[in-house]
Parts: C-alpha cells; structure tokens; sequence
C-alpha cells in the first residue's frame, strides 16, 4: 500500500476561520512533508516532520501551524489566512532506509474568502 | 541554491510517438532525482527515482537517465498514449528530504 489520503478534499474558508488539514499515511514512513502549490506552478516545500520532530519550516507564515501526533499523522493547522493562500496543499511522507522516494497524497484544494 | 529547469514546458505530440523531456540541475551534488506525473488538479504520482549512485532506471515504457556530473536527466517514454498526457515534473534532492521542483512540461499526446 503506496497511499497517503488526505482530508478534505475542499476547503471554503473566511479570513477569520480556523481550519485544519489532515493527512494520513500507514506505510511506516518516518518522514512527512507539506507542501504548497499554486495554480500553473511547481509544489513548494513547507514543513518537513523526520522521525515526529520538525526538522524544516521553510519561512512559512505563523498563521500556518504543522502538527505531527504520531509517525501516521501529520496535520496543518489554519488561522487567519490570506486569499493569497489559496492553493493546492499537498502531504508527502518518504522513508529513509527507502531513498526518501517520496509519495504524495491527492491534495486538498483550499480558497481562502 | 538548487535551480531546476525543464524544457520544453509544453510538448504536443500525437499518438505513438517516442519522446525526451529533459531536466536540468544546478547543484550536482544530490542525494537522489525524482520524476513525478500530475493530472489537472491532483497529487503528484510517483515514476521513478533515480538514487545518485545509478545512471538510470526504468518502468515499463519509462527510461530515466541520470548524468550529475552535467546536471541532467532526461525522461523517455516509447509509443506515447492519450492517457499519457499529463504534466511531468523533475525533482531534485539535495539533502535527502528536500525537493526542489522544476517548472513541468505540459505533455499532451493527440489521439
């Protein structure tokens, strides 16, 4: 099983809301990633979790908040966002002993209001 | 910084034809290259990877080379198909958990 899922599909929000997206992975891989992809552009990395410990944040704005509960799950918490930050956001997990080959989950579509 | 471009961006071909799509790669010290498949809208799907150790790899109708000390790689693939058209990206990683992406190549292949 290659599958990292991810919830929801779409996301409507308000400036004001609070929103969390959810991604799951039950391939034993210790690595998960979070991702950012605009319309026409490639994916950009925002936070990387290696072993439930953050080890990168790509100067990601405070209103985006990761979490990793355990080597499964990794969420990404959403307050008082931007309409810029309308995008596709997209989950990864790798496993090192495997190359870090990374897979990704279908994505959740958010449209910030 | 890494830097990862891909030529052509966009690439109409009809059915059956064999194709290259080409990436780039500033920095030539990676841990390992990825090419991914992405339909309108979804995740990314992985093809293949490419450890920096092995010169290519292949999977079906797919062939990835590898060539670090020119920072290149290149993606073919035989007797194309409609339900081949998608947009292939390139991947590089430096650190062994860090992609950065090329810009894509937008392949449609015509019935």
């Amino acid at each position: 099983d290659t599958e990292v899922t991810q919830t929801p599909k779409h996301l409507v929000m308000g400036m004001t809301n609070k929103k969390s997206l959810k991604c799951e992975q039950h391939m034993g891989h210790r690595a998960m990633y979070w991702y950012k992809q605009k319309a026409k552009k490639p994916p950009e990395l925002m936070f990387v979790y290696s072993y439930e410990k953050l080890s990168i944040n790509e100067s990601v704005p405070s209103r985006f908040s990761p979490e990793c509960p355990n080597s499964s799950l990794l969420n990404l918490h959403l307050h008082a966002l931007q309409p810029e930050d309308s995008a596709l956001y997209l989950c990864a997990s790798s496993q090192p002993a495997d190359g870090y080959e990374q897979y990704f989950g279908p994505g959740t579509r958010l449209t910030v209001t | 910084k890494q830097e990862v471009t891909q030529i052509p961006a966009a690439l109409s071909v009809p059915e059956g034809e064999n194709l290259v799509l080409n990436c780039s790669f500033t920095d030539s010290a990676i841990y390992n290259l990825q090419w991914f498949r992405q339909d309108p809208g979804k995740g990314l799907t992985s093809l293949l990877l490419i450890q920096s150790s092995q010169r290519e790899q292949t999977s079906g109708r797919l062939n990835a080379s590898l060539d670090k000390s020119s920072g290149r790689s290149t993606l073919y693939i035989a007797a194309s198909q409609p339900g081949d058209s998608a947009t292939y990206l390139c991947a590089v990683d430096n650190a062994g958990n860090m992609l950065t992406f090329g810009g894509g190549t937008r392949l449609m292949v015509k019935p």
